[in-house]
């Protein structure tokens, strides 16, 4: 069965700096894709950013950016110059072959001003 | 571009009472849709998810059913709620390829 696990219930960061979100996760798999999800407190779900399992070159989308270990099973997120609108719950998210997103626990990121 | 809504944003309703949310998508054909459940401070739970008119795949034995009347028209339904069915409700949608999904804004839902 595939897992997804946020370590970090809550991080937070100043304002303008860079903070990393953690996520492992497990698979039996070789093809699978992971994801990292915003939900600002109105509760829509956002895409942030996605990894294909066969790519090596780690995913960049503006500000943010993944570190991708295959081999560890991890899939950081990097989010650089932080502003006050990426406050919000991060959800980090695995889906293969078939239609079903897992999803890890969510990270609370505050931005401090 | 593509456009997902749901409807109602926000539902009360008592125990034992029906329900219906509905979920639409604009600007793509043959969509992939899927139904989420958000318990209070948690991760989503997939609910049932459908890959065309009158498919619908369940994912969790529960007091829900779902149904796809048109292509992008995806229905979450009850004939009776329980307490438990309270939640946050989010639908998404698909393409073949890529497998990215994006979701709509939401129905809160508080069972009483």
């Amino acid at each position: 069965a595939q897992t997804v696990t946020q370590s970090q219930p809550e991080m937070s960061v100043q304002e303008a700096e860079t903070v990393t979100l953690s996520c492992t996760y497990d698979t039996s798999e070789s093809d699978y894709y992971l994801f990292w999800y915003k939900q600002p407190p109105s509760r829509q779900m956002i895409l942030v950013i996605r990894q294909e399992a066969y790519k090596q070159q780690n995913a960049t989308e503006n500000r943010f950016s993944v570190n991708f270990q295959k081999a560890a099973k991890s899939f950081s997120l990097k989010i650089s110059d932080s502003q006050l609108g990426d406050a919000a719950m991060y959800f980090c998210a695995l889906i293969q072959g078939a239609q079903k997103l897992v999803f890890g626990q969510g990270t609370r990121l505050t931005i401090n001003p | 571009s593509q456009t997902i809504h749901q409807w109602p944003a926000t539902l009360v309703q008592p125990v034992g009472s029906p329900l219906s949310l509905e979920c639409t998508v604009e600007g793509t054909s043959n969509p992939n849709l899927y139904w989420y459940r958000q318990a209070a401070g948690r991760g989503l739970q997939l609910l049932f998810y459908s890959v065309g008119i009158g498919q619908i795949s369940s994912e969790v034995p529960q007091n829900l059913s779902a149904s796809r009347p048109q292509d992008r028209q995806f229905i979450l339904s009850s004939k009776k709620l329980l307490l438990s069915d309270s939640g946050f409700y989010l639908c998404a949608w698909s393409g073949e390829r890529p497998i990215s999904q994006y979701f709509g804004p939401g129905t809160r839902l508080t069972v009483l």
